[in-house]
C-alpha cells in the first residue's frame, strides 16, 4: 500500500524560503506510469496544484507561482521535495503531496493517494 | 486556465436521499479528464472518480461519473451517513490542473 508523508517546518517568515518533503513508502518514485505532485490548499484559494516532477525529473508549475516554486526529487531516499521562495501570507496553506496517474501518452492525471498534508504558516 | 464552477457551495439533505453534484468548466474538458475527490474534516482529499465515470478502488457504486464538454456530474444514488463531506471536482485537460472549489454535503 503506499503511502505518502510531508515533513517541513509549520511556521516560515515572510521573506523566507518554504521547504517541505515528501516521503513515499509502498512504492518507487523511479517506477513509470506515476508522476509526484504537490498540491495546496487555503480558506482563501481552496485547492490549488503546486505542480508536478516526472520519473524523468522533468517538472511543471502552477504560473501562478511566478517562478517561485521549485520540485526536486531524490531516488535514493524515495523522496521528493518542494521549495518555494520569497514566501508571503498568501502562501500559507496546508500543503499535500500526491501521487498522480496519467493515462498512457499523457502527463496529467488524477491523484491517489495524498499524504496527510502539513500546515505551513507564513508569520514573522 | 479552465475554471471548475461547483453549485451550490452547501447541499442539506437527508441519509437516504439521492444527490447529483454539479460541476461546470469554463471550457470543454473532453469526456474523460475529470475527476472528483471526497474530504472529510481534517483528512485528505480521497479519489473517488477518474476518467469522468470510472470508480477508483475501494469506492461503493452508488458513486457514479457522468458528463462531457463542459458539463459534469457527480452522483450519490443513496446517502450514507459517511457521505457527508466535501467534494470537489479536478481537471486534467491542461495544464495548470485545476480543482472546483467544492461543494458541502451536510446532514438536514
Amino acid at each position: 500500500q503506499v503511502q505518502l508523508l510531508e515533513s517541513g517546518p509549520g511556521l516560515v517568515k515572510p521573506s523566507q524560503t518554504l521547504s517541505l518533503t515528501c516521503t513515499v513508502s509502498g512504492d518507487s518514485i523511479s517506477r513509470g506510469h506515476y508522476y509526484w505532485t504537490w498540491i495546496r490548499q487555503s480558506a482563501g484559494k481552496g485547492l490549488e496544484w503546486i505542480g508536478r516532477i516526472l520519473t524523468d525529473g522533468s517538472t511543471r508549475y502552477n504560473p501562478s507561482l511566478k517562478s517561485r516554486g521549485t520540485i526536486s526529487m531524490d531516488t535514493s531516499k524515495n523522496q521528493f521535495s518542494l521549495t518555494l521562495t520569497s514566501v508571503t501570507a498568501a502562501d500559507t496553506a496546508i500543503y499535500y503531496c500526491a501521487r498522480g496517474v496519467a493515462p498512457v501518452i499523457s502527463t496529467r492525471g488524477w491523484y491517489a493517494p495524498w499524504g496527510q498534508g502539513t500546515l505551513v504558516t507564513v508569520s514573522s | 486556465e479552465i475554471v471548475l464552477t461547483q453549485s451550490p457551495d452547501t447541499l442539506s439533505l437527508s441519509p437516504g436521499e439521492r444527490v447529483t453534484l454539479p460541476c461546470r468548466a469554463s471550457q470543454s474538458v473532453d469526456s474523460d479528464s475529470l475527476a472528483w475527490y471526497q474530504q472529510k474534516p481534517a483528512q485528505a482529499p480521497r479519489l473517488l472518480i477518474y476518467a469522468t465515470s470510472t470508480r477508483a478502488t475501494g469506492i461503493p457504486d452508488r458513486f457514479s461519473g457522468s458528463g462531457s464538454g463542459t458539463d459534469f456530474t457527480l452522483t450519490i444514488s443513496r446517502l450514507e451517513p459517511e457521505d457527508f463531506a466535501v467534494y470537489y471536482c479536478q481537471q486534467y485537460r491542461s495544464s495548470p490542473i485545476t480543482f472546483g472549489q467544492g461543494t458541502r454535503l451536510e446532514i438536514k
